[in-house]
């Protein structure tokens, strides 16, 4: 059975302080890896997608990389702003999208 | 419209009762998507429509849920006989094609049931 995990499940960060979120996948065949942030009370906001081991993203503050059990969104000097929880979800060839738990990060100012 | 649209934003109902949501996409998108984000958790598919038609629909918890779309536009769920467990966020995505990397979420619809 195609399955996504995340950790940890929260995360708290004084501002400044660099972190790593886990996204670990177990799935028949990877199409591709997606990451997303969620605000309370929003639908998720696409943030990068990931096709191949090796690979890796950047968007501001953000990095996402990619390995063949699992993928990194590394957090560089965060920002209050940064709040959000971030939802990690894989595609599979043949198949629609399936969504990690999420991981609640809160950044304190 | 500028992004994807769902209405109701909130619905509250009674055990027992039907309730419709309605996913406005994105103009143009023909891949459709329904999640279902049950408090604290991540989201659970549904299911989705390429164009008029729906390939999947696996994702639907039971006979109570069916969906329909016209065209390449809008789209319901329809929940029969409402159960409490049935209470989550509904959220529509649309994108360009089916498949196609970035999905566009609505806000959701916060569906209650006492």
């Amino acid at each position: 059975e195609d399955q996504v995990t995340q950790s940890p499940e929260a995360l708290r960060l004084q501002e400044g302080e660099s972190s790593s979120l886990n996204c670990s996948y177990t799935v028949s065949g990877l199409r591709g890896l997606f990451w997303y942030r969620q605000d309370p009370g929003k639908g998720p906001e696409f943030l990068f997608t990931l096709y191949s081991a090796g690979e890796e993203k950047e968007k501001e503050r953000l990095k996402a990389t990619l390995t063949k059990k699992e993928s990194f969104l590394h957090i560089t000097a965060p920002k209050p702003e940064d709040s959000a929880t971030y939802l990690c979800a894989v595609q599979v060839y043949g198949q629609n999208f399936v969504f990690g738990p999420g991981t609640r990060l809160s950044v304190l100012p | 419209g500028a992004g994807v649209s769902q209405s109701p934003s909130n619905k509250v109902t009674e055990k027992g009762k039907d309730v419709e949501l309605r996913c406005d996409p994105i103009s143009g998108h023909t891949a459709l998507y329904w999640y279902r984000q049950r408090l604290g958790q991540g989201l659970e598919f549904l299911i989705y429509f390429q164009g008029n038609s729906a390939p999947d629909k696996s994702g639907l918890p039971s006979d109570r849920f069916s969906a329909e779309r016209t065209g390449e536009s809008v789209s319901t769920l329809t929940i029969q006989r409402t159960q409490q467990e049935d209470s989550a966020v509904y959220l529509c995505a649309s994108s360009l094609v089916q498949g196609q990397e970035t999905q566009y979420f609505g806000p959701g619809t916060r569906l209650l049931v006492l």
